[in-house]
């Protein structure tokens, strides 16, 4: 069944907190990635991983670290939130190049 | 980079009619074209793509039309059906890594009976 898991899906969280955002998949994917979406601006890519400890930014990563120790693990760490990370986090997985992205069901972060 | 634009922010069409939905694309490498539904509350999955070696492909009621010249493809969905409604999200893959897409701004689609 291939399926790409989130947790939490929600969680609030008070300025300068920190943040870990967990990712699995069971398709033994290679590649994996992390999207925050906000109103108006679509799917923004802060991190992609290629493979375990094989990580690369994306577009936008200052603020946020990623964490790949196993292929079907992928974490997202914020240190210290901000307000402006308020925001609906995807993660999805593909088996690499030009290749069907499989989305996860987002999690819903809150920074107070 | 590659840079997306999604024309339509909003689209509601009748139960039958067909939705269009237009997106252009700035980098003239890129050739790969999928596009994502997002459901309420969901994440994105998955509907069709093309490849810059064609220009048309159907599935189904899903129309994708890709015209290079003009940087543009448009996602053509027939007899809609309410549960078509959803949020649409056209992408480009980047031509400085083939894993990475850029996304568009997303369509928001609203069929009405």
């Amino acid at each position: 069944d291939m399926k790409v898991t989130q947790m939490p899906r929600y969680l609030i969280k008070r300025m300068g907190e920190n943040v870990l955002l967990e990712c699995g998949q069971d398709m033994s994917h290679e590649t994996m990635y992390w999207y925050r979406q906000d109103p108006g601006l679509g799917l923004q890519l802060i991190y992609i991983s290629y493979d375990v400890d094989s990580n690369s930014e994306g577009d936008i990563p200052k603020g946020y670290r990623v964490s790949r120790k196993k292929r079907e693990h992928f974490s997202l760490i914020l240190d210290s939130a901000k307000t402006n990370q308020t925001s609906v986090y995807f993660c999805a997985s593909s088996s690499g190049g030009a290749d069907t992205q499989y989305f996860g069901p987002g999690t819903r972060l809150l920074v107070l | 980079g590659e840079k997306v634009e999604q024309h339509e922010s909003t689209l509601s069409v009748r139960e039958g009619d067909s939705a269009v939905i237009n997106c252009t694309y700035t980098d003239t490498a890129s050739s790969y074209f999928p596009w994502y539904k997002q459901e309420a509350g969901k994440g994105l999955h998955f509907v069709i793509d093309i490849r810059s070696n064609v220009d048309r492909k159907q599935s189904q009621r899903l129309i994708v039309l890709l015209d290079k010249k003009a940087k543009r493809f448009s996602l053509h969905i027939t007899a809609t059906q309410p549960e078509d409604s959803a949020i649409y999200f056209c992408a480009a893959v980047a031509s400085s890594s083939f894993s990475k897409l850029v996304f568009g701004q997303g369509t928001s689609l609203s069929v009405v009976p």
